[in-house]
């Protein structure tokens, strides 16, 4: 079965600063959602990549999908307090089940 | 807001019991997934139903059903409930039967508590 293991686990920046987060799987990437969750809340969608080498940006959030690394990075850029949360990377897998990844907890500190 | 709506919000019960958990998609979605947050096992997924039919199956244990009725809303039926079950389960939807091509739209969850 296919695995997502998503680095930092949990990360602290500085307001204003720049950070990154990995999602790589075990196996090869078909696809790779983004989602972003406030603690005890719903996911929130925030990109799709489908193709090898495709790079989505929404506001200041950049996601780019590697598929010969079968890797995925989410990068924020000048961070703010509405960035905190948990994110989440998703990809399809066999039998049309959406995988997730265990999370990276984001803290940004004012 | 997604505009998948789950209710109940919350919902504590004894072990041994039986709950629902109800499900209402974003409009035009065919697809219904259900999903199981706890903090040990991250998020699950359990089933997948599409225009009411079963599509997909996941980690879902035999003492829980699911079903997705004519209007598209669907129910999550958990029984013999027991202390492990307690979690966040999720509701998201999808236009397409395939989790390839459209993204899922989560609803804000329902908030199991088994004492």
């Amino acid at each position: 079965s296919q695995e997502l293991e998503q680095s930092p686990q949990s990360l602290i920046v500085q307001e204003g600063k720049n950070l990154t987060i990995n999602c790589t799987s075990s196996k090869t990437l078909y696809g790779l959602y983004w989602y972003k969750q406030k603690y005890g809340e719903g996911l929130i969608f925030l990109m799709m990549l489908q193709k090898g080498g495709e790079e989505k940006s929404h506001e200041k959030i950049t996601a780019k999908l590697d598929e010969k690394k079968q890797q995925s990075s989410l990068h924020i850029t000048a961070s703010q307090p509405s960035h905190a949360g948990i994110y989440l990377c998703g990809a399809p897998a066999a039998g049309n089940k959406l995988t997730f990844g265990g999370g990276t907890r984001v803290l940004v500190k004012p | 807001d997604s505009g998948v709506t789950q209710t109940p919000k919350h919902l504590i019960t004894a072990t041994g019991q039986r709950v629902t958990l109800r499900c209402s998609p974003r409009s035009g979605d065919l697809s219904v997934y259900w999903y199981q947050q706890s903090l040990d096992q991250g998020l699950q997924f359990l089933i997948q139903y599409y225009n009411g039919e079963e599509r997909a199956k996941g980690n879902i244990l035999e003492r829980f059903s699911a079903q997705q009725f004519p209007d598209l809303h669907s129910e999550l039926n958990l029984s013999s409930l027991e202390l492990g079950d307690s979690a966040l389960y999720f509701c998201a939807s999808s236009a397409d039967r395939s989790s390839y091509n459209s993204p899922l739209h989560f609803g804000n969850g329902t908030r199991l508590t088994v004492t």
